[in-house]
């Protein structure tokens, strides 16, 4: 069992749609990391949560701590936002290892 | 200013060849890690550094190697490669559990 779980691992859309992906984490951590992931495959860290909320430009992304679950919204979704998002875990107190869900694949029709 | 720097970018080796791969971060990162990611998978930990001079395996480190001597690079060995080491390899850096910084990958194939 992945110790990250993502949900949907696929996700098709209209533009101008609210979007949700679903991050579940199974122990403790030190901080959570959203990543996008285009077609050309460069890695781009989106988010750095370790508490609450952050949010930039049309994108968001909340954690909650006590029940080990993190989601990232995009408002007025876009088809350049089209892309895999990838939510990692940092286990900062053993390991100090950052270990990835598989990420959602999200495609946003024009 | 190049942030997380992975050479080469592309790389076809023969069964049993041995190569190296280079991560280079200008950051001053204590934290450095080497990725493989293949379809279906995600992306998984092969090795990882929390500062010069140490090591230590990940989830899928067989079949490759580690070093690093200067703080600023993260060296990934493969001293005999095997067909299932086909991937796409991704370095990254940070600060303790601060933010993760990529390269750009690097596509090797084994044939």
């Amino acid at each position: 069992k992945n110790e990250v779980e993502q949900s949907p691992q696929n996700l098709t859309a209209q533009e101008g749609e609210f979007i949700t992906i679903n991050c579940s984490y199974s122990v403790g951590i030190s901080a959570l990391h959203w990543l996008q992931q285009h077609p050309g495959g460069g890695i781009v860290s989106l988010f750095m949560l370790s508490s609450g909320k952050k949010k930039h430009g049309r994108l968001i992304a909340t954690i909650n701590i006590q029940e080990k679950h993190s989601s990232l919204h995009i408002t007025a979704s876009h088809p350049r936002d089209s892309a895999v998002y990838i939510c990692a875990v940092h286990y900062g107190n053993r390991d100090d290892k950052i270990i990835f869900g598989k990420g959602t694949r999200l495609h946003i029709l024009p | 200013n190049a942030g997380v720097t992975q050479t080469p970018k592309f790389r076809v080796l023969k069964t049993g060849q041995s190569m190296t791969l280079l991560c280079a971060q200008d950051m001053n990162h204590e934290y450095m890690y080497w990725y493989r990611q293949d379809p279906g998978m995600g992306l998984r930990l092969i090795h990882y550094s929390v500062g010069e001079g140490t090591t230590a395996k990940g989830e899928v480190p067989d079949g490759y190697n580690v070093s690093r001597l200067k703080k600023q690079n993260f060296l990934l060995g493969l001293e005999s490669a095997a067909p299932s080491q086909t991937s796409v390899y991704f370095c990254a850096s940070s600060y303790s559990a601060g933010a993760a910084f990529f390269g750009q990958g690097t596509r090797l194939t084994v044939v």
